[in-house]
């Protein structure tokens, strides 16, 4: 079965330093890996996805994730901090698609707060 | 595009009552895919349409159902109302012929008094 672990509940950084948000899965089979944002009322916007190929993955607003197979990891990480990027944070892993069509199993999310 | 659109965006309710929310994909895609999200158990999976078909389900009660039309837009009922079924309610629509990234609606805020 698949399972998303998110550490930290609540992270805090300042305005400019790195954001490091953490996420472990567990998959059965090789995983497609998603991070979301939400905004406050808002729904779920993706940020970036993992399906194969380059571990190193780019997404938007200058986030990036790196899977890491050996460590079941896929951290995502911002150089640096901007008041914007306060939000919740969500990673998902995709389940097998011929038994579940397209169903994400989430993580608990993680509250990004930056300290101006 | 136009994104995914859910409505209503707001809604309230009383216990014992039905509710059906709507949600409109984007163009061109044929999965529609509805989760719960609440403060205690986070995003949890209701269920998935492709193709007017329900294709998979999540773990909640036959209080909730859903369908879907030839035009790929779909509803989600949820009947006899409980205090618990507050909760924002998401549409997410995705191509659906292998495992593609979902794109989520805004969201449905139901409210159960």
């Amino acid at each position: 079965a698949q399972s998303v672990t998110q550490l930290g509940s609540h992270v805090s950084v300042s305005e400019g330093a790195l954001v490091l948000l953490r996420c472990n899965y567990s998959s059965s089979v090789p995983p497609y890996l998603f991070w979301y944002v939400q905004y406050p009322n808002q729904g779920l916007q993706l940020l970036l996805k993992y399906t194969t190929g380059a571990t190193l993955v780019k997404g938007i607003n200058g986030f990036e994730a790196e899977f890491k197979k050996s460590e079941t990891s896929f951290h995502l990480t911002k150089p640096s901090a901007h008041m914007s990027d306060a939000a919740e944070y969500f990673c998902a892993v995709s389940l097998p698609y011929r038994e579940y069509g397209n169903k994400l199993v989430f993580g608990a999310g993680t509250i990004l707060r930056v300290k101006s | 595009k136009a994104g995914v659109t859910q409505t209503p965006r707001y809604l309230i309710k009383t216990r014992g009552q039905q509710v059906t929310l709507s949600c409109s994909p984007i163009s061109g895609h044929r999965s529609v895919s509805w989760y719960q999200q609440t403060p205690g158990q986070g995003l949890q999976f209701l269920f998935e349409y492709f193709s007017e078909t329900q294709r998979n389900k999540g773990n909640f009660p036959g209080r909730f159902s859903g369908r879907q039309f030839s035009n790929s837009r779909s509803e989600m009922n949820v009947s006899t109302l409980e205090l618990g079924d507050s909760a924002l309610y998401l549409c997410a629509s995705s191509l659906g012929d292998r495992v593609f990234e979902q794109y989520f609606g805004p969201g449905t805020r139901l409210t159960v008094t």
